[in-house]
């Protein structure tokens, strides 16, 4: 079983409109949930980090978690077309900083 | 945010030859880093956990004597590709941590012709 899983995409979505992406994870006793973004032939960015179940919001982004269901999620609000990107939910391995990634969700928002 | 520099971040070498790849925290003092790999279209895998004074250590089927990893100061790490090969060329990446996060560097596009 992969320790990280993302819905798959490709998601496309329209200028505006609010992106949804899905991430489970495997190992309960993970703290650390972090959300990525990677454009083509760069390194990842971190864009959001949650540690407590629920919402943590940060302008347009909107990170929720849920440790009983071990589920982690990423809200993109009034999308734009440099949000085009591949999303990529990482989860702590361990005490370190360490990481388990999961696949990416390729994100087009269109024009 | 805290800044983690790679260098090169592009390299092609003939097969057979071996190629080093430098990290480094700029402005905090790391006492591990991480290696990942990320081959097109894939995610990163995490390759190895580098040390500062003491031995990496290695994921599941990554070989050790075939991806060199030297820790000498807390603020660089080296990952050598040795006698690399077309199978080889990916793009490597390293991160160092802060605080609660994980920071990454620029990564490196390694072919290997």
């Amino acid at each position: 079983q992969k320790e990280v899983e993302q819905n798959s995409g490709p998601l496309s979505v329209p200028e505006g409109a609010i992106a949804s992406l899905n991430c489970t994870y495997s190992d309960r006793g993970s703290q650390s949930f972090f959300w990525y973004r990677q454009y083509s032939g760069k390194s990842p960015e971190l864009i959001m980090f949650i540690y407590s179940n629920g919402d943590k919001e940060d302008g347009r982004f909107t990170a929720q978690l849920n440790k009983a269901s071990q589920y982690v999620s990423l809200l993109i609000r009034d999308s734009q077309p440099s949000d085009s990107a591949t999303y990529l939910c990482a989860v702590n391995i361990g005490r370190d900083y360490k990481l388990s990634f999961g696949a990416g969700t390729t994100v087009t928002v269109r024009a | 945010g805290a800044v983690v520099s790679q260098h090169p971040s592009r390299v092609i070498c003939k097969s057979g030859t071996s190629v080093k790849i430098e990290c480094r925290s700029l402005d905090f003092q790391a006492t591990t880093m991480f290696w990942y790999r990320q081959f097109p279209k894939q995610s990163l895998m995490l390759m190895a956990t580098s040390n500062e004074g003491s031995k990496a250590t290695y994921e599941q089927g990554v070989e050790k004597d075939k991806f060199l990893i030297n820790h000498a100061s807390l603020t660089l790490s080296t990952l050598t590709v040795t006698s690399a090969h077309p199978e080889d060329s990916s793009f490597y990446i390293c991160s160092a941590g802060l605080g609660r996060h994980a920071f990454f560097g620029q990564g490196t596009r390694l072919t290997v012709v």
